[in-house]
């Protein structure tokens, strides 16, 4: 059971590159998450998917696109990268059972993925 | 807006001491708050959960309380050792999907 797992572990981008963040999870949980995480700001929700075929903006999810490709993974978009998207990325799921109170569940965390944009 | 505080400044206490850090929050009613480790490169890992109408919970070594009306989260790792060196992290959620995050304290337990 490996849990939830990102790739790539580290990547340097010059400004206006693309790429895409993989993360999959094998808990079968229904819901998933992405975070950056910077230095004094700590973790702050960019997109989240609180099923397979449903997607929803976080609190900064300007710059970024998502797809839930299906239940176990769900992917993170930089179309055109900007310095200011330098972060590390983090990638969560929750079990998110039908009929009970998603916020009582706890939140699954990936390693993450250190971003560099020059 | 929303806002959560935890202590940006490094906590450092001898070790066998109560590490005490604290979560305050405004303009939030949360139905519950979690507490999360971090370790240096690594992902947040779940410690404890606390629902609104609960005071106090209680693993291990490990105690948070919640009190409400002050808008506030106390936890405590007692007897301390050099391994519970890390950052902590407090997290809020309303009664949605979303979970709001504080910046973290990072606890240094010296022997």
């Amino acid at each position: 059971n490996a849990g939830v797992t990102q790739t790539p572990k580290f990547q340097v981008l010059k400004t206006g590159q693309s790429m895409t963040l993989q993360c999959a999870q094998d808990m079968n949980h229904n819901s998933m998450y992405w975070y950056r995480q910077d230095p004094g700001m700590g973790l702050r929700l960019i997109y989240y998917s609180a099923s397979e075929g449903t997607t929803d903006k976080g609190e900064v999810p300007n710059g970024y696109n998502v797809s839930r490709l299906n239940k176990r993974e769900f992917s993170l978009r930089l179309e055109s990268a900007a310095p200011s998207q330098t972060s590390v990325y983090f990638c969560a799921s929750r079990k998110g059972t039908s009929g009970g109170l998603p916020y009582q569940e706890t939140q699954y965390f990936g390693p993450g993925t250190r971003l560099l944009v020059l | 807006s929303q806002k959560i505080e935890q202590n940006s400044e490094a906590l450092n206490i001898q070790e066998g001491k109560t590490a005490t850090l604290t979560c305050n929050y405004t303009n939030y009613s949360p139905a519950y708050l979690q507490w999360y480790r971090q370790d240096p490169g690594r992902g947040p890992v779940f410690l404890l959960l606390i629902r609104e109408n609960e005071k106090e919970k209680r693993k291990e070594r490990l105690k948070v309380t919640f009190d409400t009306t002050l808008k506030q989260s106390l936890f405590h790792i007692t007897a301390s050792q050099p391994a519970d060196s890390a950052t902590y992290l407090c997290a809020l959620s309303p009664r949605t999907y979303k979970y709001i995050f504080g910046t973290g304290t990072r606890l240094k337990v010296l022997a």
